[in-house]
């Protein structure tokens, strides 16, 4: 069965440092991937997805994220966190043959110190 | 402006109350789905529709019901809540399901935290 991994339940960094959150998914064919992020009392919001072509993919705010194969990841990225990005994080996998459903991680906590 | 609302955005109740949390969007969507947020657990489907009369089953639908009569209403039913359904509730909507084709975007509505006494 499809299933996402985030390892980090919750990660702090400094506010203009750098940021790396990590995901591992399982799948058997190319999945499509996709991290949300939710800011406190709010919804979900795309950041970027992956479906196929170009490994690195760009989204918004700033985010990147790049999908290797042979290592089953999907990290997201960015290289100098503002204090607004403080918020939890989800990875998901688009799981083609559940009725093409999202199946999410357990999401990682972001604090940012000033 | 494209939205997905929710209504309750919070709800205390006591068990076997029965309660409907409605979802309303506005885009025209034909795909919207019920999940439920839990520490630790992420994100886990309840029920989703692919059209108007066409609902199943998630990976957590124990003591839940659907509905969908129209195209822009997806109501989240608990006819006898429990404690174990006490849980932050996202309702989303997407033109397509976001695994099938993933070019559409799924929307979030803004929540509707459950404390279930």
């Amino acid at each position: 069965a499809q299933s996402v991994t985030q390892p980090d339940i919750h990660i702090t960094v400094s506010e203009g440092a750098s940021l790396e959150l990590r995901c591992n998914y399982s799948y058997g064919a190319t999945p499509y991937l996709f991290w949300y992020v939710q800011s406190p009392g709010q919804g979900l919001q795309l950041l970027l997805k992956y479906f196929s072509g170009d490994t690195l993919v760009q989204g918004i705010k700033g985010f990147e994220a790049e999908f290797k194969r042979s290592q089953s990841s999907f990290n997201l990225r960015k290289p100098s966190v503002h204090w607004s990005d403080a918020a939890e994080y989800f990875c998901a996998v688009g799981a083609l043959n559940q009725g093409g459903k999202l199946i999410f991680g357990q999401g990682t906590e972001l604090s940012v110190k000033p | 402006e494209a939205q997905v609302t929710q209504n309750p955005r919070y709800l205390i109740t006591v068990t076997g109350k029965k309660l409907t949390v409605t979802c309303s969007q506005n885009m025209n969507h034909e795909y919207m789905s019920w999940y439920r947020q839990d520490p630790g657990l992420g994100l886990r489907q309840i029920y989703y529709s692919m059209n108007v009369e066409v609902t199943d089953k998630g990976d957590v639908p124990e003591g839940y019901k659907v509905s969908r009569k129209e195209k822009r209403n997806f109501p989240l039913i608990l006819e006898s809540p429990s404690p174990n359904q006490t849980s932050l509730y996202f309702c989303a909507s997407s033109f397509s399901p976001p695994g099938l084709r993933p070019k559409g975007e799924q929307f979030f509505g803004p929540g509707t935290r459950l404390t279930v006494l």
